[in-house]
């Protein structure tokens, strides 16, 4: 499967632990996204790469968020000290360099369920 | 103000008959493009239809068309010939030239297809 895959599908920490989510896109693909998705809610941004270059970052993406992309390859969510607001889906994308600008599509993964108790 | 409403929580439709999905957007850029993705109840979103403020004429894929209105900022997502595999969430998304690489949703429509 050459999909964009995540790990874990879901997981399940207690306030104020430390998790890390991990994102592999389309392996093609330079551009990276990551959304939070609360329930009843369509997803929100949190930050984009271009390769490993964090180009933006949402407001939403607290100081107890930090997100990575070494190689421009893979990319890590971390998310530390965690609350119990933090419970979403994390959904990764990855897109290639558009040469049409505005057609960009961007190809999901299955998400990370986080659950914080 | 909100930059995509779908004002449909809910929508319902016998299998075969065609649905349409409200999406309205706010904009100043005159350069956008408008997205459909569907996630089913596994989570993964699914792109379904893209139309950009620059085309001329209504996307179309297979199933799916998007009745895009200008003037009336409205992007609406046609499902013809409903199937019970199209029950699913539904979202629309815009992205602005000026936030170029980031994808703004709305909160969706629940589609349920009954047989």
């Amino acid at each position: 499967d050459t999909g964009v895959s995540q790990d874990p599908r879901h997981k399940i920490t207690k306030r104020g632990q430390n998790v890390t989510f991990r994102c592999d896109p389309i392996s093609e693909h330079n551009r990276l996204y990551w959304y939070r998705q609360t329930l009843g809610q369509g997803p929100e941004f949190l930050t984009y790469f271009q390769n490993e270059a964090q180009l933006e970052k949402s407001r939403l993406l607290s100081d107890r968020f930090s997100a990575e992309r070494p190689k421009g390859s893979f990319s890590t969510l971390e998310i530390q000290r965690t609350e119990q607001g933090d419970s979403a889906m994390y959904l990764c994308a990855s897109s290639p360099d558009a040469s049409l600008a505005d057609y960009n599509e961007q190809f999901f993964g299955p998400g990370t369920r986080l659950t914080v108790l | 103000a909100q930059k995509i409403t779908q004002t449909q929580p809910g929508m319902f439709v016998q299998e075969k008959e065609a649905v349409t999905l409200d999406c309205t957007y706010d904009t100043s850029d005159p350069s956008y493009g408008l997205f459909w993705y569907k996630q089913p109840s596994s989570g993964e979103m699914i792109f379904l239809i893209y139309q950009g403020s620059y085309d001329q004429q209504n996307a179309t894929e297979g199933r799916y068309s998007l009745n895009f209105q200008k003037a009336r900022k409205s992007a609406n997502l046609v499902i013809s010939a409903s199937q019970l595999g199209d029950s699913a969430m539904y979202f629309c998304a815009m992205r602005e030239r000026q936030g170029y690489s980031t994808l703004t949703f709305g909160k969706g429509t629940m589609l349920l297809v009954s047989p």
